[in-house]
C-alpha cells in the first residue's frame, strides 16, 4: 500500500519557469488537498478536491492550479515560478471527513 | 470559516517531565479536531483524532488529548516526555460536513533536554 506518492521529492526552479508536481494516492479517497509550509506559518492549503473533476481554492491559491481528472491524482502546476514560491510542499488524501488526512512525504521547491 | 490557534512557537521540557501543548479552535459547526506531529525532514504522521465520541482521545507514543467544548480547546498531553518526542506539532481543525477543508495551527515545536 504506497499510501500518498509525491514527486519529485526536490526540485530547483528559475523564476518564471513552470512546473508540475504530481500526486498520486492509492486508498481511492474522495478528498486531496494541497498544502505549502513555511516556517512560523504552519500548514497553509493552497487547493483542495472533494472528487473527480471538482477544484476549489483554499487559502493561498495564487500562481497555482490544479484539476483532478481521476480520483488517484491531483497534480500541481506552479504557472511561472517565483521566489516567493520557495517552499515545501505537500499533498494530502483522505476518506469521509471524519477521517485525519495522509500525507505524502513532500517536494522541496527552491526558486531562484 | 475556521481558525486554530497554538500559542508560543516553541516549548521545552526536560526528559521524564509532563507535556503539554496548547490548541484552541473555532468552527461554525461541530468540529473533527486532530493532532499532527513532523519529525524533522519528514511528513505529517497522524497522533490522534476527536470525532464526537469520547472526550478523552488517546493516540499513538502515549499521547493524548481532551476536547473541551466550553474552553473551544483540544490540548495535547503527555505524562512523561522521551528524547523521541522532539519534532514540531500541529494542531488541526475540520468542520464535519461535505466541502470540510483541513486547517493547520502554525505548529509548535517541542525540544527534550537531557
Amino acid at each position: 500500500n504506497a499510501g500518498v506518492t509525491q514527486t519529485p521529492k526536490f526540485q530547483v526552479l528559475k523564476t518564471g519557469q513552470s512546473m508540475t508536481l504530481q500526486c498520486a494516492q492509492d486508498m481511492n479517497h474522495e478528498y486531496m488537498s494541497w498544502y505549502r509550509q513555511d516556517p512560523g506559518m504552519g500548514l497553509r492549503l493552497i487547493h483542495y478536491s472533494v472528487g473527480a473533476g471538482i477544484t476549489d481554492q483554499g487559502e493561498v491559491p495564487n500562481g497555482y492550479n490544479v484539476s483532478r481528472s481521476t480520483t488517484e491524482d491531483f497534480p500541481l502546476r506552479l504557472l511561472s515560478a517565483a521566489p516567493s514560491q520557495t517552499s515545501v510542499y505537500f499533498c494530502a488524501s483522505s476518506g469521509q471527513s471524519f477521517y485525519g488526512y495522509t500525507f505524502g512525504s513532500g517536494t522541496r521547491l527552491t526558486v531562484v | 470559516a475556521q481558525s486554530v490557534t497554538q500559542l508560543g512557537s516553541h516549548v521545552s521540557v526536560s526528559e521524564g517531565a509532563l507535556v503539554l501543548l496548547r490548541c484552541n479552535y473555532s468552527s461554525s459547526v461541530p468540529p473533527y479536531l486532530f493532532w499532527y506531529v513532523q519529525y524533522p525532514n519528514q511528513g505529517l504522521q497522524l497522533l490522534l483524532k476527536y470525532t464526537s465520541a469520547a472526550t478523552l482521545v488517546k493516540g499513538i507514543n502515549g499521547f493524548e488529548a481532551e476536547f473541551k467544548k466550553s474552553e473551544t480547546s483540544f490540548h495535547l498531553t503527555k505524562p512523561s516526555a522521551h528524547m523521541r518526542d522532539a519534532a514540531e506539532y500541529f494542531c488541526a481543525v475540520r468542520p464535519g460536513g461535505a466541502n470540510s477543508k483541513l486547517t493547520f495551527g502554525k505548529g509548535i515545536t517541542l525540544s527534550v533536554r537531557p
